[in-house]
């Protein structure tokens, strides 16, 4: 069964300082992975996504995320955090497409934001 | 404008009433999905439909009922049986690539 760990409930970082949100699946093949933002009272918001290619995806927003497979992580990542970034963080990993697609979500991380 | 809806924004359920959340999506998507969200449990899945007429269970299905009668269409009705209904309830949709697109939520509360 695939899953889905985010270690930290909580970040706190200054605005204008890098950010690293850690990801860690678990999932017997090459997984489809998504980055997803929730800012409060919202839905999801999709950041990024990986697939296959080049392990360093772009997203929205100046996120970015690696997929390293030795690690099974898929950490996102920011080299200047701005204030309006404080929001949840949602991991989750899929199986590719032709069967029943469920992805599995992680349990977030919320991202706080100091002046 | 491409997209996925949901009303009401906010929803208030007295003790024995059924309450359905509507779900409509005009992205031409085949599967939609139903989670429920609390406080530090991320997404929880309820039901999914992968076409129209056809869906199954999630993890948590026990007290919620859905009907897919048509591809834009996905309600939720959340019964009497759910003990703990309030929650932030999300309705997501995916054709046949592989990403999720959600809707912006709708918030029961029980009075």
């Amino acid at each position: 069964a695939q899953s889905v760990t985010q270690p930290d409930i909580h970040i706190t970082v200054s605005e204008g300082a890098s950010l690293e949100l850690r990801c860690n699946y678990s999932y017997g093949a090459t997984p489809y992975l998504f980055w997803y933002v929730q800012s409060p009272g919202q839905g999801l918001q999709l950041l990024l996504k990986y697939f296959s290619g080049d392990t360093l995806v772009q997203g929205i927003k100046g996120f970015e995320a690696e997929f390293k497979r030795s690690q099974s992580s898929f950490n996102l990542r920011k080299p200047s955090v701005h204030w309006s970034d404080a929001a949840e963080y949602f991991c989750a990993v899929g199986a590719p497409p032709g069967g029943s697609y469920i992805p599995t979500f992680g349990r977030g991380t919320s991202l706080i934001v100091h002046p | 404008d491409g997209g996925i809806t949901q009303s009401p924004k906010y929803l208030f359920r007295k003790e024995g009433q059924n309450v359905t959340l509507s779900c409509e999506q005009n992205l031409n998507h085949d599967a939609m999905y139903w989670y429920r969200q609390d406080p530090g449990q991320g997404l929880r899945l309820i039901y999914y439909s992968q076409i129209v007429n056809d869906f199954q269970k999630g993890d948590i299905a026990e007290g919620y009922s859905v009907s897919r009668e048509k591809k834009e269409s996905f309600p939720l009705t959340v019964t009497s049986a759910q003990k703990n209904p309030t929650a932030f309830y999300l309705c997501a949709s995916r054709r046949n690539q592989e990403t999720q697109y959600f809707g912006p939520g709708t918030r029961l509360l029980v009075l």
